[in-house]
């Protein structure tokens, strides 16, 4: 079993649509990172987090420490959203999960 | 501040060449990771430094790999001898104190 588990690993939106993509870990962390890794290769950090939730623009994470779960929602969704999504921890090191290939259509 | 660089962006060698890969962290960051991305094995943590200093090298696949980092603003990734299965992005990141974690651009390594 996976240390961090990712859902689902891909999902195809219609533009304007509300997506979720979750993240499971079963390691204790101090922070959980989402990061966004588009068609050319580059790797952006979403997000930090260790408690509560985050926001910025119409992007939001949430993160449950008791339920060692964290999501990242979009809102209004938009085909340059389009990515690779990662959930990565933070203990002793980063660990990573697989990925969500996340496709919205026009 | 200009983010991490990495240097080449792109890298095709023959196999038993010796590769050397380089990053700049960006100024301030005390921490300085090296990832390697494939199809099969996802982002996996090859090396990380904290303050210049190698803590967990455990994910170096084996002696063929090395990494330094002289001083707080450059490391390098050396692979000698280059093997096929060495190809691969390798992506250099640095953060402050488990802070956010700031990615390069990567480094396509193709190794004919």
């Amino acid at each position: 079993k996976n240390e961090v588990e990712q859902s689902p690993q891909n999902l195809t939106a219609q533009e304007g649509e509300f997506i979720t993509i979750n993240c499971s870990y079963s390691v204790g962390i101090s922070a959980l990172h989402w990061l966004q890794q588009h068609p050319g290769g580059g790797i952006v950090s979403l997000f930090m987090l260790s408690s509560g939730k985050k926001k910025h623009g119409r992007l939001i994470a949430t993160i449950n420490i008791q339920e060692k779960h964290s999501s990242l929602h979009i809102t209004a969704s938009h085909p340059r959203d389009s990515a690779v999504y990662i959930c990565a921890v933070s203990g002793s090191r980063l660990t990573f999960g697989e990925g969500t290939q996340l496709t919205v259509n026009p | 501040d200009a983010g991490v660089i990495q240097s080449p962006r792109h890298e095709v060698t023959e196999m038993g060449q010796e590769v050397t890969l380089r990053c700049k962290p960006i100024s301030g960051h005390n921490s300085l990771f090296w990832y390697r991305q494939t199809m099969m094995r996802g982002l996996e943590l090859l090396i990380y430094f904290n303050n210049n200093v190698p803590i967990d090298d455990s994910g170096m696949p084996e002696d063929r790999f090395s990494a330094k980092m002289p001083n707080a603003s450059f490391s390098t990734l050396k692979i000698q001898p280059s093997e096929p299965r060495d190809s691969a992005v390798y992506f250099c990141a640095s953060s402050l104190g488990g802070a956010a974690v700031f990615f390069g651009s990567g480094t396509q390594l193709s190794v004919l």
